[in-house]
């Protein structure tokens, strides 16, 4: 099992749509998580924190449930400038360093 | 702020051929990442440098991948002989530290091996 999963897609919404993605992790050892955002053809870039209290930051908030080991990030009134892909990652100290671990992706397609 | 800088940022090569790609960090970072994205997947990591060290290469394929960071700067990822399914994005990343979680990425290394 890979040490993060998530939802399959595509998702295809309308504007002004909330959509949700889910994501699971396997490895408790996993520490902190974040999103990250892709874009087609460009790199990904950290959109925000996930804390077991909630992270909000506009229309997005991102949410930890260390019981049942998954994130999840909302996007409210989805615009068409949130069409990408979002990248669940994970963090894990191994001693001396950190390492990520990224999620396959999931692709949102904001449609007028 | 410059960002990371990766060239080239598109390359063909023919199975069986060498090729290397160039990586320059933000200044000031000292940790470096070279991860391979293959299409529909996340990034994965290859190596991660601290300085000129490395870190982590358990998943770098050392029987035909090599990355160095010899001054603490820069970095070449080779690959020789490439493979069929070596065809990927190349990404390299910078942060701070090792301990930051946030990583910078370059535009990445487009590689078709035909």
């Amino acid at each position: 099992r890979k040490e993060v999963e998530q939802d399959p897609g595509p998702f295809n919404v309308p504007e002004g749509a909330t959509v949700a993605f889910n994501c699971t992790y396997s490895n408790s050892a996993s520490q902190s998580f974040f999103w990250y955002r892709q874009d087609c053809r460009k790199e990904p870039k950290l959109l925000m924190s996930v804390y077991s209290s909630g992270n909000e930051d506009g229309r997005f908030t991102a949410q930890l449930n260390r019981a049942s080991q998954y994130i999840s990030l909302l996007i409210r009134d989805s615009k068409l400038s949130d069409s990408a892909t979002y990248l669940c990652v994970g963090q894990r100290d191994t001693g001396a360093n950190s390492k990520l671990t990224f999620g396959k992706g999931i692709t949102l397609s904001v449609r007028p | 702020e410059a960002g990371v800088a990766q060239s080239p940022r598109y390359k063909i090569i023919e199975k069986r051929q060498s090729v290397a790609f160039w990586c320059n960090p933000i200044s000031g970072h000292a940790t470096l990442y070279w991860y391979q994205q293959i299409l529909g997947q996340g990034p994965k990591l290859l190596i991660q440098f601290q300085n000129n060290g490395v870190v982590d290469d358990s998943q770098l394929p050392k029987d035909r991948f090599s990355a160095e960071r010899l001054k603490g700067v820069d970095s070449t990822l080779k690959i020789q002989p490439a493979k069929l399914e070596d065809s990927a994005v190349y990404l390299c990343a910078s942060s701070l530290d090792q301990a930051i979680y946030e990583q910078y990425f370059g535009p990445g290394t487009r590689l078709t091996v035909t």
